[in-house]
C-alpha cells in the first residue's frame, strides 16, 4: 500500500528553527508537495520538489532523497503566523496525490 | 491569483437529505477534486475529474456522485445524507498533469458540513 508519515504535533519556540519530517511509501514517484493550512483554512501550497537536494524560499526550505524515500521542510526565524498544519503530499506514478495526516506546528512565544 | 469558490463555508443538513456542493474556478483548469478532511485523517479524495463530463473515482466515493457539466464548476453530490458524512470537504483545481506535474492544487476554503 501506499504511506506518507508524518509527526502528529511538534512545538517550537518564536525565532527557532523547526524541522518537519515527511518519509514515504509509494507506487511511483512525480514529485512531493508541502502545503500549509491555518485552522478552518484551506490549504495553500508552499513547495515543490522533484530532484534530490534542498529548494530555499525564504525562511521555508524544503529537501528531498528520493533514495531514503524522505523529505523534511525547514521553517527558520519562526514567528506566530507559522503555527498551523503543514501537509506532505507524494505524486505517484499514476500522477495522483497521496496526502500525509499532516503535522500540526505550535509555535510558543 | 487562481480563485476556487466554494458554495458554502457552513451547511447543517438532516440524515436522508439529498445534499449539493458547488465549487467553482476561475483559471480554467482541466482538473478538479473533492476531499474530505477528517481529524488524524488527512486529506482523502472522494472523487476527481480531468476534464468536463469526466469523472473518476476517489479513494471513498461511496456514497457521493459528482457532476462536471461545465469546465469551470464541479459539484458533488451526498445522494442520502448519512451522520459519517459530517466533515469538512475541500475542493480544488489544478492545471493538467502528465508535462505539468509540478503544478500545484489550488484549493477553495472548504464547506464544514453537519449532518444530523
Amino acid at each position: 500500500g501506499q504511506n506518507i508519515d508524518q509527526p502528529t504535533e511538534m512545538t517550537a519556540t518564536e525565532g527557532a528553527i523547526v524541522q518537519i519530517n515527511c518519509t514515504y511509501q509509494t507506487s511511483g514517484f512525480n514529485g512531493l508537495f508541502w502545503y500549509q493550512q491555518h485552522a478552518g483554512e484551506a490549504p495553500t501550497f508552499l513547495s515543490y520538489n522533484v530532484l534530490d537536494g534542498l529548494e530555499e524560499k525564504g525562511r521555508f526550505s524544503s529537501f528531498l532523497s528520493r533514495s531514503k524515500g524522505y523529505s523534511y521542510l525547514l521553517l527558520k526565524e519562526l514567528q506566530m503566523k507559522d503555527s498551523a498544519s503543514y501537509l506532505c503530499a507524494v505524486l505517484d506514478s499514476n500522477y495522483q496525490l497521496i496526502w500525509g495526516a499532516g503535522t500540526k506546528l505550535i509555535i510558543k512565544p | 491569483d487562481v480563485k476556487v469558490t466554494q458554495s458554502s463555508r457552513y451547511l447543517v443538513k438532516r440524515t436522508g437529505e439529498k445534499v449539493f456542493l458547488e465549487c467553482v474556478q476561475d483559471m480554467d483548469h482541466e482538473n478538479m477534486f473533492w476531499y474530505r478532511q477528517d481529524p488524524g485523517l488527512g486529506l482523502r479524495l472522494i472523487y476527481f475529474s480531468y476534464d468536463v463530463k469526466m469523472k473518476e473515482k476517489g479513494d471513498i466515493p461511496e456514497g457521493y456522485s459528482v457532476s462536471r457539466e461545465k469546465k469551470e464548476r464541479f459539484s458533488l453530490i451526498l445522494e442520502s445524507a448519512s451522520t459519517n458524512q459530517t466533515s469538512m470537504y475541500l475542493c480544488a483545481s489544478r492545471l493538467q498533469g502528465g508535462g505539468h506535474s509540478n503544478q500545484p492544487q489550488h484549493f477553495g476554503d472548504g464547506t464544514r458540513l453537519s449532518i444530523l
